[in-house]
């Protein structure tokens, strides 16, 4: 199956900090990605939709200035923890749709705001 | 996209085969049934899906009823690595219009020597 890369795939930040992470499609181009958090012992909960070249779109609940998603490219994108905070350690996953629609996940980056 | 219902957990010995049910009651006409699975703090893997006809690869078999309201994902010879989350997801056609991913609690499958 097609390869879906995240980095870091783990980061411990300070609290107010802002934190990056990246997703790549490798080998296919993704026009749809989506972003998913998950806390301990709880399912996946999607959080946004990013479609290549416009803006996110978020789900209910989901402070889009806070979690900010840029997808510049049909290869990348990124979701910024804006002002971390303790309350926001969990494990951010991002999946890559490509053109025949199925999607394939990357490997999760754990993000520990201390 | 529909919603899924299946047990919080199950236990399988290993080299036996293991049946994780999944109802769907209220799936529509266009949508498929997925499988993914979750290992410990790693991200989702495609297992199979299918839309009414059962559906066979190298990991596993999809088997569908009739009625399209539920659904059976067998791994025929479970070992310890397929200890996992397992989550059946209904969404609309793959395709470049294909439905988001909506996960529900899944099954935690639990493999025992």
């Amino acid at each position: 199956g097609a390869v879906v890369s995240q980095h870091p795939s783990w980061v411990i930040c300070k609290s107010g900090t802002s934190v990056k992470i990246e997703c790549r499609s490798l080998d296919f181009q993704a026009t749809t990605m989506f972003w998913y958090r998950q806390f301990p012992k709880q399912s996946l909960m999607l959080m946004a939709t990013s479609n290549e070249g416009s803006k996110a779109t978020y789900e209910q609940g989901v402070e889009k200035d806070k979690f900010l998603i840029n997808h510049a490219s049909l290869t990348l994108s990124t979701l910024t923890v804006t002002s971390a905070h303790p309350e926001d350690s969990s494990f951010y996953i991002c999946s890559a749709r490509d053109n025949g629609g199925e999607a394939f996940f990357g490997q999760g980056t754990r993000l520990t705001v201390v | 996209d529909a919603k899924t219902t299946q047990p919080t957990s199950m236990d399988c010995a290993e080299g036996r085969a293991a049946n994780l049910p999944c109802n769907h009651s209220t799936i529509s006409g266009n949508e498929y049934v997925y499988w993914y699975r979750q290992i410990h703090s790693q991200g989702p893997q495609y297992i199979i899906h299918g839309l009414k006809n059962n559906e066979t690869n190298e990991m596993a078999s999809l088997i569908i009823t009739e009625d399209r309201k539920s659904s059976t994902l067998i791994l025929p010879h479970a070992t310890l690595r397929d200890t996992a989350v397992y989550y059946c997801i209904v969404r609309v056609a793959a395709g470049n219009q294909g439905g988001k991913l909506i996960f529900g609690q899944g099954t935690e499958l639990s493999v025992k020597p």
